[in-house]
């Protein structure tokens, strides 16, 4: 069954330097979303992206985020300069179609900010 | 913005026992979905309400949407210990790449 892939699966990462999550979304999928969970509370929707290009970002989605499909299959979250705050699961999720909007999460990545 | 709110955040129960999971959202969907998320793991999609009233069951789990489509409850019956984990509701507004909102989930845990 096709999944969603992301990698790495833990990050640690010193204050202030730049990380880089990845995902490879599902393959015939068009619609892709990063969502966090900091430990222990929700998944909590950072941003949409479709047609290369956001559709729609939460507050949490700041300057300090951004997203990037650089070529057919990777689809990647930036975080310019890591607080101790961003400490948390990163998933990526994809669907086909959004009249059902049936989202399809990866493993996740585990942000640690040192 | 669109709040889900969905208790209990704790369930404790015997194996065997039912378990019963609340979801109100503050505004009208367009669809709910239902995740289960195991300790460790990813939210991995159970099913999708899209109708009024619809009720949707899987094996021992029961779906149900209510009229107003602003609320939603999930049920399983004679829990066993492979339903451990957080079920998560999340409504979709609809009108696009919108992402879902996410209840806080409901911590299942089941005593042998």
């Amino acid at each position: 069954e096709p999944e969603v892939t992301q990698t790495p699966s833990h990050q640690v990462t010193q204050m202030g330097q730049e990380v880089i999550l990845r995902c490879v979304p599902i393959s015939n999928h068009l619609y892709f979303y990063w969502y966090r969970q900091i430990l222990g509370q929700k998944v909590e929707f950072l941003v949409s992206f479709y047609n290369n290009e956001i559709s729609e970002k939460s507050e949490i989605f700041d300057d300090q985020f951004s997203v990037e499909r650089p070529d057919g299959s990777n689809f990647t979250l930036k975080i310019r300069s890591t607080k101790l705050e961003d400490s948390a699961m990163y998933f990526c999720a994809s669907n086909r179609d959004t009249t059902k909007n049936i989202q399809y999460f990866g493993a996740g990545t585990r942000l640690s900010v040192l | 913005g669109q709040q889900v709110m969905q208790i209990p955040q704790y369930q404790h129960v015997q194996e065997g026992e039912d378990f019963t999971t609340y979801c109100n959202s503050s505004t009208t969907l367009s669809n709910i979905q239902w995740y289960k998320q195991r300790p460790g793991g990813h939210p991995v999609f159970l099913i999708q309400l899209v109708k009024s009233g619809e009720v949707k069951k899987q094996k021992r789990l029961t779906f149900q949407f209510g009229e107003a489509k602003k609320n939603s409850s999930l049920h399983i019956t004679a829990t066993q210990t492979t339903d451990v984990g957080t079920y998560f509701c999340a409504g979709y507004s609809g009108g696009g790449a919108d992402g879902l909102t996410f209840g806080k989930g409901t911590h299942l845990i089941i005593q042998p």
